[in-house]
């Protein structure tokens, strides 16, 4: 079973907007990670927060990690037509090195 | 550097009919695996090599999937015979060697499924 739960899992904004998507997960993390995903595409790695992280940037992305509330937040600011995409968490398993497990996704649609 | 392979893109079967989908990792990366992912889902795990040997395949359903690594590098995903439910995306993925592991994983394109 998947470890983690996405909200929300729809989301629509007017270009320009920030977008912001929640993430929880159920047991031990070594890190958190954020994939988008292009209609029928692959998944591309956006950006890794560890365990003893509790938030980094990266460009227009801002990814916060509350490892007691088991929860983190991706937030993308100024948000452009080509942010249009799925977004998936995804946790590294402590118990498991290597194992690492998605979350539903959110869809995020930007109006131009 | 070249990234994730994967062959074919698009494959549609009548059900009953075997299916086989091929993967070539990043080159140096000695893990790879292979997820399933359903229409408006997140990818699940199906199976995970450590070169050639499958050290997480807790979730393949081994009475129709099968999955091969020879070598350590290229992989192959078979399902036979296939099912209606098995329509879906099957995507392959690798990770650099332990050690330097972070994690981060590297798609490849994926090969959608659909069985008639």
């Amino acid at each position: 079973s998947q470890q983690g739960e996405e909200d929300p899992q729809a989301l629509s904004i007017q270009e320009g907007e920030n977008a912001t998507m929640n993430c929880s997960y159920k047991t031990s993390i070594n890190n958190l990670q954020w994939y988008r995903q292009n209609s029928g595409r692959g998944l591309v790695h956006l950006i890794l927060i560890r365990s003893n992280e509790r938030e980094k940037h990266s460009g227009r992305l801002r990814v916060t990690l509350d490892t007691s509330k088991k929860s983190s937040s991706l937030l993308i600011t100024a948000s452009r037509a080509a942010d249009t995409a799925s977004y998936f968490c995804a946790a590294l398993l402590k118990t498991s090195y290597d194992k690492v497990i998605f979350g539903p996704g959110t869809s995020l649609s930007v109006i131009p | 550097e070249a990234g994730v392979v994967q062959s074919p893109r698009y494959k549609i079967i009548e059900k009953k009919q075997p299916v086989a989908f091929w993967c070539n990792p990043i080159s140096g990366h000695n893990t790879l695996y292979w997820y399933l992912q359903n229409l408006g889902q997140g990818p699940e795990l199906l199976i995970r090599y450590e070169n050639e040997e499958a050290v997480d395949d807790s979730q393949l359903p081994k009475d129709r999937f099968s999955a091969e690594r020879l070598k350590g590098v290229d992989s192959t995903l078979k399902i036979q015979p296939a099912e209606l439910g098995d329509s879906a995306v099957y995507l392959c993925a690798s990770s650099p060697t332990r050690g330097r592991n972070t994690g981060e994983l590297f798609f490849g394109e994926g090969s959608r499924l659909t069985v008639l």
